[in-house]
């Protein structure tokens, strides 16, 4: 079946845009994530979504950041008025729900803020 | 919160070796410690993990050890390939969330041939 997919695959933009990333997870999965992967770093978490419980916005690094989830499948990351220090791939993983499900990871958006 | 550190960042050994990396973790209450290989330019795929109520597991030539006691967990390769050649990250699940993880920084291993 299908993975999860991300759009795009690659923004440019520049200092002070908003930008939207685009999640669709893989059908029926009740979990979202969304992590930040700056060149050469590990995953950083950002926000995670499950079923209709209130998202887990711990990770979000400023309130330029934003998510939602709209219909309890595709997602949308918002940032606004972009930062050179934003630029980074964002990836998104979804999940069964259940304890210990493995999180899938789709292609990521590789975002360049000049 | 969750901490999960790991090392070495960086591992380099000759086709055939041993690869080893360890994490440590600081929530005793975490359960679930999966391990994910990330290829250049391509998304991270879980290899294998474990949960707390196992010491060990093992496939093929991958296996983890866990100890609950100290709070951490190693990956070991044996017999390595090139192919084997990626960045692997470990994570720790947070008890503060829902099958929510932390990710280690990740260690480049480089197989030589």
């Amino acid at each position: 079946g299908a993975g999860v997919s991300q759009s795009p695959s690659n923004k440019v933009t520049e200092k002070g845009k908003d930008v939207e990333l685009r999640c669709d997870p893989i059908s029926g999965h009740t979990a979202l994530y969304w992590y930040r992967q700056s060149l050469g770093q590990g995953l950083e978490f950002l926000i995670y979504f499950q079923g209709n419980s209130a998202p887990d916005k711990s990770g979000l690094p400023s309130d330029r950041f934003s998510a939602e989830r709209t219909g309890g499948s595709v997602s949308t990351l918002t940032i606004q008025r972009t930062q050179q220090e934003d630029s980074a791939v964002y990836l998104c993983a979804s999940s069964g729900g259940d304890s210990y499900n493995e999180q899938f990871f789709g292609p990521g958006t590789r975002l360049t803020v000049l | 919160g969750e901490n999960v550190e790991q090392h070495p960042s960086t591992l380099s050994v000759q086709e055939g070796d041993s690869a080893v990396i360890k994490c440590t973790y600081s929530d005793s209450a975490s359960n679930y410690f999966p391990w994910y290989k990330q290829e250049l330019g391509k998304r991270p795929q879980l290899i294998i993990d474990i949960r707390s109520n196992v010491g060990e597991k093992k496939d093929q030539r991958i296996a983890v050890t866990l100890n609950k006691t100290a709070k951490h967990f190693s990956l070991h390769i044996t017999e390595t390939q090139p192919e084997d050649s990626a960045v692997y990250f470990c994570a720790a699940s947070d008890s503060g969330g829902y099958n929510k993880l932390i990710f280690g920084a990740g260690t480049r291993l480089a197989v030589h041939p």
